[in-house]
């Protein structure tokens, strides 16, 4: 069965400092996608990236990095020099072959960022 | 830019009214979900389908029910609307199908209120 674990329900930073959000993720398929979303107080769900399990590749956005490890089951988000517009809550999503492809979430990651 | 739009985007109901959310995308895409989200916490997948004439239970139990007419509709229905169902519902499509397993655009949300 497949599962996402957000580990930290809260983090409150300064802006400027940088931030990681955790994200493990359970599967037994080794064909998987994983997500990150954002969802701001207005209520709306940003997709910001996706990664499928074949590319283990990290990324670098702007201010955005993510961080894959299939070895710890990991796929970690770093915002960089945060800003208090970064404020909202983040959410880590995970789609595998077996449950046909359908989009479970983790219970987000409320980032508060104080100027 | 999504094209994915639901309405109502706000409902306030007396308990025993029968309601249908409404969710339709312009993008073609084969996959369609309902999410329950109360504000800022973890959403639970509650319906989904496949393509037209498919809908599958989420791994929330859920009193709705829905329908896939049309690949680009896919209501929601409450048939006797009670206090507990007072909640956020997302629709989102994805596409579906070999190597095409995408992200999720989801629609603004259905706030609904049941007094």
């Amino acid at each position: 069965a497949q599962k996402v674990t957000q580990a930290q329900t809260e983090i409150s930073v300064v802006e400027k400092e940088d931030v990681t959000l955790d994200c493990v993720y359970e599967t037994r398929d080794t064909t998987y996608y994983l997500f990150w979303y954002k969802q701001p107080p207005s209520g709306e769900l940003v997709f910001l990236i996706r990664r499928n399990s074949f590319d283990e590749q990290n990324e670098i956005s702007g201010r955005y990095s993510w961080n894959f490890q299939k070895s710890t089951s990991s796929f970690n988000f770093t915002i960089t020099a945060s800003q208090v517009v970064d404020s909202a809550v983040y959410f880590c999503a995970l789609s595998e072959a077996t449950g046909g492809f359908k989009t479970i979430f983790g219970a987000g990651t409320r980032l508060f960022v104080k100027a | 830019e999504a094209d994915i739009y639901q309405t109502p985007r706000y409902l306030v109901i007396g308990t025993g009214k029968k309601i249908t959310l409404e969710c339709s995308q312009t993008m073609g895409h084969d996959k369609m979900y309902w999410y329950q989200q109360d504000p800022g916490m973890e959403l639970h997948l509650i319906h989904y389908s496949y393509g037209v004439n498919s809908t599958e239970k989420g791994d929330l139990s859920s009193e709705s029910t829905v329908s896939r007419i049309r690949t680009e509709h896919f209501p929601l229905t409450l048939e006797s609307a009670r206090p507990s169902h007072t909640s956020q519902y997302l629709c989102a499509s994805s596409e579906f199908g070999q190597g095409k397993n995408t992200e999720a655009f989801f629609g603004q949300g259905t706030r609904l209120t049941v007094v």
